[in-house]
């Protein structure tokens, strides 16, 4: 069975504070991987979509990684407004399988 | 703005009655996916259309339906409501059936059942 699991599942920072989210996964054949900001009763918001391992993309103050097994999004000098649930999905090779999502992490930027 | 639309944003109804959501994709986008969630769930997926058409199914109640309009918008209809229906359900849309492209989301509609 296809399952994402996101750690930790809630995390506080300074601003300032540089950390990364990680991601793992187990997946019958990755198409691809997906990171997606939330915030509180919002719709998800697309970051970025990797598809294969040793791939970076960046944004601002983010940068999410892929390897074989798992993903992070590196978050450096964040911000109060950086404060926001992050998702990651995979989408599996088989058929048209959508996407799966990890239950999150919570983050919180302290000022 | 992602630019799917999803009416209404707020729904409180009695158990055992039935409401439908509304989605309109982005304009281009022939996939439509519904996703529900609860407070202790993640997102968890639904049901997909493409141009119509059903593409696939996800951990959807026999009490739920969905449908594609040939305008491309979609309802999510649910019947027979329960307590435990009370969720946000999400519809995302996306230009592709299925593979590697990125699926954007809509606001969301906030289903209370009392």
């Amino acid at each position: 069975e296809d399952q994402v699991t996101q750690s930790p599942e809630a995390l506080r920072l300074q601003e300032g504070e540089s950390s990364s989210l990680n991601c793992s996964y187990t997946v019958s054949g990755l198409r691809g991987l997906f990171w997606y900001r939330q915030d509180p009763g919002k719709g998800p918001e697309f970051l970025f979509t990797l598809y294969s391992a040793g791939e970076e993309k960046e944004k601002e103050r983010l940068k999410a990684t892929l390897t074989k097994k798992e993903s992070f999004l590196h978050i450096t000098a964040p911000k109060p407004e950086d404060s926001a649930t992050y998702l990651c999905a995979v989408q599996p090779h088989s058929g048209n399988t959508p996407l799966v999502f990890g239950k999150g992490t919570r983050l919180s930027v302290i000022a | 703005d992602s630019g799917v639309t999803q009416t209404p944003k707020h729904l409180i109804t009695a158990t055992g009655q039935r409401v439908t959501l509304r989605c309109s994709p982005r304009s281009g986008d022939l996939s439509v996916y519904w996703y529900q969630q609860s407070l202790d769930q993640g997102l968890q997926f639904l049901i997909h259309y493409y141009n119509g058409e059903e593409r696939a199914k996800g951990n959807i109640l026999e009490r739920f339906s969905a449908q594609q309009f040939p305008d491309l918008h979609s309802e999510l209809n649910l019947s027979s409501l329960e307590l435990g229906d009370s969720a946000l359900y999400f519809c995302a849309s996306s230009v592709q059936g299925a593979a590697n492209t990125e699926a954007f989301f809509g606001q969301g509609t906030r289903l209370t059942v009392v």
